[in-house]
């Protein structure tokens, strides 16, 4: 059971929009932390899409984003292309365990 | 070109040592706060521990605290997990991974290296 909840997976047809959710509690996203999110092919180096909840890093197309309210956050990815198949986790701070946590990760098929 | 070589992963027995460096390039090593990130056969991502830039600050995830010792060598460029009392839960794939500071305030991580495996079994 992940500190961070997010959907196991998700799906969509080329060209639409899919969003993944990220819900945390009142000691993390709640606490005022920040959420990133990395995309993820198993077995490679994790790469970071949206840092302190907004920001795409150079290089990032603007079909992602990233969104934070209370205590949850959310990926949205527009314009969905074939090769945006990949694991997608959300990433934060937890101020009751001292450390930083992970969603379980999303899964995202695209049709 | 930012680069992060993790190495010294193997088969190790349940209850024996091993040590994990992370050697990087690319950037000033001690601006940043540096972290370990494991992977588990078919789990997700799993903090395990993150230091500082100067070493004056270490964190450990519940499930290394005590067995688990993250140190660096700035003058090296070298990250270390020294892993003792190992057990077969600690299997994964092992990332080093860069902070966006140098402190640990809980930034974002990158870039992440490819990662060194660790299997602990009999």
């Amino acid at each position: 059971q992940s500190v961070l909840t997010q959907p196991p997976s998700v799906s969509g047809a080329p060209g639409q929009r899919v969003t993944i959710s990220c819900t945390g509690s009142s000691s993390n996203l709640g606490a005022g932390y920040d959420v990133h999110w990395y995309r993820h092919l198993r077995g490679t180096a994790p790469k970071v899409l949206i840092y302190t909840n907004t920001n795409r890093p150079s290089g990032v197309p603007d079909r992602f984003s990233g969104s934070k309210s209370g205590t949850s956050a959310s990926l949205a990815i527009t314009g969905l292309q074939a090769e945006d198949e990949a694991e997608y986790y959300c990433q934060s701070y937890d101020s009751s365990l001292r450390g930083w946590v992970f969603g379980g990760g999303t899964k995202l098929t695209v049709l | 070109e930012v680069q992060l070589v993790e190495s010294g992963g193997g088969l190790v027995q349940p209850g024996r040592s091993l040590r994990l460096s992370c050697a990087v390039s690319g950037f000033t090593f001690d601006d940043y706060a540096m972290h370990w990130v494991r992977q588990a056969p078919g789990k997700g991502l799993e903090w395990v521990s993150g230091i500082s830039w100067n070493s004056g600050s270490r964190g450990y995830a519940d499930s290394v605290k005590g067995r688990f010792t993250i140190s660096r060598d700035n003058g090296k460029n070298s990250l270390y997990l020294q892993m003792n009392s190992l057990k077969p839960e600690d299997t994964a794939l092992y990332y080093c991974a860069k902070d966006g500071s140098g402190v640990l305030v809980g930034n974002w991580f990158d870039p992440w290296g490819q990662g060194t495996l660790v299997t602990v079994s009999s």
